[in-house]
């Protein structure tokens, strides 16, 4: 079974500047999440969809963020302007689980950005 | 307050020993735990589910107790491929399937 894709892996980009993410989940899940990870701490859930729709997107900095998942497949995040503190690993992760039941998350590799 | 608590470390130890760490949550809803593993610069992997009865992979022990809100993790006879971070992960039945990490806790295992 093919895991969770993301790309780019790696992206340095100058503050102000704009980039965008790309996610490709697991076959079948219908849950997909983006995570932001700053060196040290644990990741931190910036948007949920549960098919095109978002169940949650309260710790999203919508002045500069904003994500999409058009077709209930895969999904892009981006980031514009950039800010230094944007900085951080993104994590794609999916599951096939809804309300109540819990279970497994799979992750992708993650984008590593470098805004300077 | 955070929803999911854990001592960053890091736990230093020999080969050979037996480790444990604990993590503790916020919320009395939450229905699912789970211990997930980072290595250095990888995503995030499941490393066990957590059951209110307890569970035993391996040299892995997971314990959950609802009643204090705290969730541990054993770890018997360290390996060096142990050194990780170990990320504590709660599943909150009052949303889709959202979850709650904890900022990790790290283990170097010494030769």
């Amino acid at each position: 079974e093919a895991g969770v894709a993301q790309s780019p892996r790696y992206k340095i980009i100058e503050k102000r500047q704009s980039v965008a993410f790309w996610c490709n989940p697991i076959s079948g899940h219908a849950t997909l999440y983006w995570y932001q990870q700053i060196l040290g701490q644990g990741p931190k859930l910036l948007i949920q969809f549960q098919n095109n729709g978002v169940v949650d997107d309260s710790q999203l900095p919508k002045d500069r963020f904003s994500a999409e998942r058009l077709k209930g497949v895969d999904s892009t995040l981006k980031i514009q302007p950039a800010k230094l503190e944007d900085s951080a690993v993104y994590l794609c992760a999916s599951s096939s689980t809804t309300s109540g039941r819990g279970g497994e998350q799979f992750f992708g590799p993650g984008t590593r950005l470098t805004v300077l | 307050r955070k929803e999911v608590e854990q001592d960053p470390g890091p736990f230093n130890v020999p080969e050979g020993a037996t480790v444990a760490f604990n993590c503790t949550y916020s919320n009395s809803a939450s229905q699912s735990f789970f211990w997930y593993r980072q290595d250095c610069r990888k995503e995030p992997k499941l490393l066990m589910s957590v059951y209110s009865s307890g569970n035993e992979d391996g040299r892995f022990t997971a314990q959950l107790n609802r009643a204090s809100q705290y969730i541990s993790l054993l770890i018997r006879d360290s390996k060096l491929s142990d050194s990780a971070t170990y990320l504590c992960v709660v599943n909150t039945r009052d949303n889709f399937n959202k979850f709650y990490f904890g900022s990790g806790t790290k283990l170097n295992v010494k030769p």
